[in-house]
């Protein structure tokens, strides 16, 4: 499968911990965005990025949430003393160029819980 | 008000039926539509994309998009119970590439 690959499928972490999201990109694609998807809402965009750079971080809660995507190996959403309305889907999507005229492919999420 | 609103159902349907989705959305800037489908535990998967007004046919699946009136429309013909997911209305603003703005997605069940 070429597919938007996302690990880990689920997560469990406690509140004060650190929680580490991957995403690889469909092969031959550069752009990355990162959705969370809360119970009973719909997907809420967080960061868009391309290699080693973040285009639009408009949705990124300010305080420990930050994205990176390097120039090797897969973009990362990292959430840092995580809380209880953390726990939400992260959805990783990707595209070959600027979404104009490419839509978006998305990973099957990973799935965070917080105790 | 939101800028994008679709009615979360749920939707309930006998096998065969036609099915009709719809979004309406409050920024004419919106230029790119998209209707996602995301079956339980699973991540969206991209059904139809539009840009122009009128209709895009795909099989059993009709994107119908009216700009005037800022109201976008998924049609499925002779829907299947494998058609029971979450189905996603998305759109894009022209010179804002990346950020799609969702939908809150309508649950849709279909009996055998």
């Amino acid at each position: 499968n070429a597919g938007v690959m996302q690990n880990p499928r689920h997560l469990v972490r406690r509140r004060g911990q650190e929680a580490r999201l991957r995403c690889s990109p469909m092969k031959g694609h550069s752009h990355v965005y990162w959705y969370r998807q809360l119970p009973e809402e719909g997907l809420k965009f967080m960061v868009y990025l391309q290699k080693e750079n973040i285009i639009d971080e408009s949705g990124m809660p300010k305080e420990r949430f930050s994205a990176e995507f390097p120039k090797e190996g897969p973009s990362i959403l990292r959430i840092q003393q995580v809380v209880r309305g953390d726990s939400a889907a992260y959805f990783c999507a990707s595209s070959p160029q600027a979404q104009r005229n490419q839509p978006q492919h998305f990973g099957d999420g990973t799935r965070l819980s917080i105790l | 008000q939101k800028e994008v609103e679709q009615d979360p159902g749920p939707l309930s349907v006998p096998e065969g039926a036609i099915v009709s989705l719809n979004c309406t959305y409050s920024n004419s800037a919106f230029q790119y539509f998209m209707w996602y489908r995301q079956y339980s535990r699973k991540g969206p998967e991209l059904l139809m994309y539009t840009y122009s007004s009128g209709n895009k046919e795909d099989g059993r699946f009709t994107a119908q998009v009216d700009k005037s009136s800022k109201y976008i429309s998924l049609f499925i013909r002779d829907s299947q119970p494998s058609d029971s997911a979450t189905y996603l209305c998305a759109m894009i603003f022209y010179n804002q590439g990346g950020k799609l703005i969702f939908g809150q997605g309508t649950e849709l069940s279909v009996k055998p």
